[in-house]
């Protein structure tokens, strides 16, 4: 069974950099599909920030292209998200998933809290 | 790229149906058969619940339906129970490789 999990630290101070790492089980992330993150500010909507294919250059949401970065680590079947210059905006619950390309997003980590502030 | 618009709220009774609309643009909902609804109950993770506007993944109940007509989309669940109470997003392929979600909406049973 397929299983994801974020892991990352909890609290960012403002302009610094958020980085959280999603380990996969279950399913070898060289083997196909579409790998994202997505996030939801508390009381909010999702909000997708952006994906990459198991090759590939990666995608990202215009609206925040400029400071994330979305890599994966092939040796420890895991990827990562990176986004800089945060702010209090950023705080949200980060979710990590599985994309069968553009179609849908069948698999979902559990979501971990990230708060910006000093 | 703007959200997709959905209602804040609806509700309905056990056994009753509701639609839940999600308007998008030609840009998005209506260039594209790649519509997806997920349900997230508080403090979950979303799941998947519909697909490529009408398919419903292996485990999802036949209580919940999906349709589209031109830039909008609809997710319908019949015979309503406790717990379909949750909140209800949509998403779309919006082109040039992004995705856009629809605001959400809280579906509250009577």
């Amino acid at each position: 069974q397929v299983q994801l999990q974020e892991s990352g630290p909890g609290l960012v101070k403002p302009l610094e950099t958020l980085s959280l790492t999603c380990a996969v089980s279950g399913y070898s992330i060289t083997s196909g599909y579409n790998w994202g993150w997505i996030r939801q500010a508390p009381g909010k909507g999702l909000e997708w920030i952006g994906s990459k294919f198991h090759s590939g250059s990666p995608y990202y949401n215009p609206s925040l292209k400029s400071r994330v970065t979305i890599s994966l680590d092939t040796s420890k079947n895991q990827f990562s998200l990176r986004l800089s210059s945060v702010t209090a905006a950023d705080t949200a619950i980060y979710y990590c998933a599985r994309a069968h390309s553009w179609y849908y997003l069948d698999r979902w980590g559990q979501g971990t809290l990230v708060t910006v502030s000093s | 790229q703007s959200a997709l618009t959905q209602p804040a709220s609806v509700s309905g009774s056990p056994g009753q149906s509701i639609t839940i609309s999600c308007t998008g643009t030609s840009g998005d909902v209506g260039s594209y058969n790649l519509v997806s609804w997920y349900q997230q109950h508080p403090d979950k993770a979303p799941k998947l619940m519909i697909y490529e506007d009408t398919k419903r993944p292996s485990g999802v109940s036949n209580r919940f339906s999906g349709s589209k007509s031109d830039n909008t989309a609809s997710l319908t669940i019949s015979g309503l129970q406790a717990e379909d109470e949750a909140d209800y997003y949509c998403c779309s392929y919006a082109g040039s490789s992004t995705w856009v979600f629809g605001g959400g909406t809280k579906l509250t049973v009577l």
